[in-house]
């Protein structure tokens, strides 16, 4: 079935470091692609998404490209703050109709001033 | 706005007695959801409803009822609480499957 493998964590960083956490997917078909991030105490809100492949997905500069040769769409942002610690997830449409996100395990990001 | 709620935010009872956790979305999606989140972050669906209607059960104890009202609301009764059920719960809703899906803030259920 789909599934979606995700660098577990947690991954700690200083302010301003380059963060990279991997994502790597299996599915039939070409599905959209996703990133959530869930902040403390809070649900989960979509950070960015790519719906074919090639497509890069960027917000809040965080950039992530939908890679179909490596089935990959690994997430990263070139400046980290300490208001980026978060879980972050990456999340595929599955089942017969799609109506369902899989999601892999989640990194738990931290970031130190 | 809140854009999907639900409540309580916190749920603590004992084990054996029944509960509801009420979901409502504003958004006019059609589609809603139930996700349980287990205490290493991992979230599992549970439920997928389109149009009212149940569209999947994720291999989910029949002590978990959800019920859906109308199109904005989804709630999930849950029967004869045990241990393994403290939890995440979250709904969610979207404007149709291979959609981006709207969380809400998530229920605590912790069981004693």
């Amino acid at each position: 079935g789909d599934s979606v493998t995700q660098m577990e964590g947690p991954v700690t960083l200083s302010e301003e470091a380059f963060l990279t956490i991997n994502c790597t997917y299996t599915a039939t078909g070409y599905p959209s692609l996703f990133w959530y991030v869930q902040y403390p105490g809070e649900g989960l809100q979509l950070l960015l998404k790519a719906t074919k492949a090639d497509d890069k997905g960027s917000n809040k500069g965080f950039e992530a490209t939908y890679r179909k040769e490596t089935t990959s769409f690994h997430l990263e942002k070139g400046s980290v703050q300490v208001s980026d610690s978060a879980v972050y997830f990456c999340a595929l449409p599955s089942g017969g109709s799609n109506y369902k996100l899989t999601f892999g395990k989640g990194t738990l990001l931290t970031v130190n001033p | 706005d809140t854009a999907v709620s639900q409540t309580p935010k916190y749920l603590v009872t004992q084990m054996g007695n029944d509960k509801s956790i009420k979901c409502e979305q504003n958004l006019g999606h059609d589609t809603m959801y139930w996700y349980k989140q287990d205490s290493k972050k991992f979230l599992k669906i549970m439920f997928s409803y389109n149009n009212k209607e149940l569209i999947i059960n994720e291999t989910v104890p029949n002590r978990f009822s959800p019920k859906s009202p109308d199109k904005a609301h989804l709630n999930l009764h849950i029967n004869s609480l045990e241990l393994g059920d403290s939890a995440v719960y979250f709904c969610a809703s979207s404007r149709g499957f291979n959609q981006p899906q709207h969380f809400g803030d998530g229920t605590r259920l912790s069981i004693l």
